[in-house]
């Protein structure tokens, strides 16, 4: 099965600096990469997703990009603010199921 | 539009009980999934739902189960709790299904303790 591996677990960037989350995927045959975030007593909220005909995208201070021949992904915060901290998800899955395989989280701390 | 709602959101059971949880999507969606959280472990998928059909498993054992009823509700259903079940339990849910044509929403959870 999928085996997604995320770095690094924790992360902590002064506000202004950028951050960025590194995921590797084992399943040739992934191809939707969804990146969640969870701050502490709520489920994890979708910010951003990447399909495998797509390379980069991106959403104001947010930016994902995918290399699909070194199977890997990656979550880019520019100008961190203390409301981003938290732990961020990256996950996978294959065709059209919904299970998700997720990476273990990193968590974020921006300090002031 | 309201998000995913989780009832209960905190529950607190003894070994060998069962317990039911219970989801309801946002509106117009008609696919739930479930994930189990712990710390140990992190997110795992349990099983999905679509037009009231298991559509999808994961690797859990025959004591989680679970059902959707016609209005897309979902409930998750965990017989003779162990102790290894306390987790954070999560429904997600989307249009018609996962992968690239339709995101995956969350709701904030079913905290279950196993004492």
């Amino acid at each position: 099965g999928e085996n997604v591996e995320q770095h690094p677990s924790t992360l902590s960037v002064q506000e202004g600096d950028s951050a960025v989350i590194k995921c590797t995927y084992s399943d040739s045959a992934s191809n939707y990469f969804p990146w969640y975030k969870q701050e502490l007593g709520k489920g994890p909220q979708l910010i951003i997703d990447i399909r495998s005909n797509v390379g980069e995208k991106k959403d104001q201070r947010i930016a994902v990009t995918l290399n699909k021949t070194a199977k890997h992904f990656s979550l880019h915060i520019t100008e961190t603010q203390p409301e981003d901290s938290a732990v961020y998800f990256c996950a996978a899955s294959s065709g059209t199921a919904s299970k998700l395989t997720f990476g273990t989280g990193t968590r974020l701390q921006v300090t002031l | 539009k309201a998000g995913v709602t989780q009832t209960p959101r905190y529950l607190i059971k003894t070994r060998g009980q069962q317990v039911t949880l219970s989801c309801s999507p946002i509106s117009g969606h008609r696919s739930v999934s479930w994930y189990q959280q712990t710390p140990g472990q992190g997110l795992q998928f349990l099983f999905e739902y679509f037009s009231e059909t298991q559509r999808n498993k994961g690797n859990f054992p025959g004591r989680f189960s679970g059902r959707q009823f016609s209005n897309s509700r979902s409930e998750m259903n965990v017989s003779t709790l162990e102790l290894g079940d306390s987790a954070l339990y999560l429904c997600a849910s989307s249009q018609r299904g996962g992968g690239p044509l339709y995101e995956q929403y969350f709701g904030p959870g079913t905290r279950l303790t196993v004492t």
